[in-house]
C-alpha cells in the first residue's frame, strides 16, 4: 500500500513569490492535513479537509490556503511568502471511519524562502 | 480545549539506559493520546496510541507509554536504549467530538550515547 506521498520534496522561493504544494493520501483515506514545522516552532495545524471541503483552519494567515480534489488529493497554497513561511510543510491522511482518528504522515515538502 | 506539555526539549541517554520521555495533556473530555516519533528528514510515523481500552499500550520498537487519568500524563518508556532511537519524539492529543486535528507538543529530542 502506498503511503502519503508529497511533492515537491524541496522547493526554494523568494519574498513575495507564491508556493504550491501537493500530497496524495493514502488510498480510501478522504481526510487530509496540513501542518507547519518551522524551526523552533513545533508542529503547528494550518488546515483539515475532508470530502472536498475544509473542515477546520489553524491560527494562520488568509494567504494559507488550499483545496481538495475529486479524488481527495490536496494543494496547499502560499501567497505573498515572507521569510518567516521557510518550514517543512507535512501532509497527513485518515480515514474519517475511525474513531481514534490516526493519522499518516508523509515525508514533507521543504519550503525555503530567500 | 486541549494541549500537551513535553517536559524537557532534549533528552541524553546512554546506550542501554532507559529511556523517559514526558507528557503531560490538557483536555476537557476524555482524550486520544499519541506518540509519534520522527527520524532525521523525514515524516511522522505513529510509535503507539491510547484510545481508552488498556491503559498500558504497547507500541513499535520496544516502547511502551501508560496513561494515567489521575496525573494527566502518557509517558513513554523503553527499558534499553538502541543508538537507532535517536530521533525527535512528539506527544499529541485530540478527542471524541473534536475537530479531529492532533494538537502536538513542542517535541523532545532523544540523544542515545554510545
Amino acid at each position: 500500500e502506498a503511503g502519503v506521498t508529497q511533492s515537491p520534496t524541496h522547493l526554494i522561493k523568494t519574498r513575495g513569490q507564491q508556493a504550491t504544494l501537493r500530497c496524495s493520501p493514502i488510498s480510501g483515506h478522504t481526510s487530509v492535513y496540513w501542518y507547519q514545522q518551522a524551526l523552533g516552532l513545533g508542529l503547528q495545524f494550518l488546515l483539515w479537509y475532508d470530502e472536498g471541503e475544509e473542515r477546520n483552519r489553524g491560527n494562520f494567515p488568509p494567504r494559507f490556503s488550499g483545496r481538495q480534489f475529486p479524488n481527495y488529493s490536496s494543494e496547499l497554497n502560499v501567497n505573498a511568502l515572507e521569510l518567516e513561511d521557510s518550514a517543512l510543510y507535512l501532509c497527513a491522511s485518515s480515514s474519517r471511519d475511525r474513531v481514534d482518528n490516526v493519522l499518516t504522515f508523509g515525508a514533507g515538502s521543504r519550503l525555503t524562502v530567500l | 480545549a486541549q494541549s500537551v506539555t513535553q517536559l524537557g526539549s532534549h533528552v541524553s541517554v546512554s546506550e542501554g539506559a532507559l529511556v523517559l520521555l514526558r507528557c503531560n495533556y490538557s483536555s476537557s473530555v476524555p482524550p486520544y493520546l499519541f506518540w509519534y516519533v520522527q527520524y532525521p528528514n523525514q515524516g511522522l510515523q505513529l510509535l503507539l496510541k491510547y484510545t481508552s481500552a488498556a491503559t498500558l499500550v504497547k507500541g513499535i520498537n520496544g516502547f511502551e507509554a501508560e496513561f494515567k487519568k489521575s496525573e494527566t500524563s502518557f509517558h513513554l518508556t523503553k527499558p534499553s536504549a538502541h543508538m537507532s532511537d535517536a530521533a525527535e519524539y512528539f506527544c499529541a492529543v485530540t478527542s471524541r467530538g473534536s475537530a479531529r486535528q492532533l494538537t502536538f507538543g513542542s517535541g523532545t529530542q532523544l540523544t542515545v550515547l554510545p
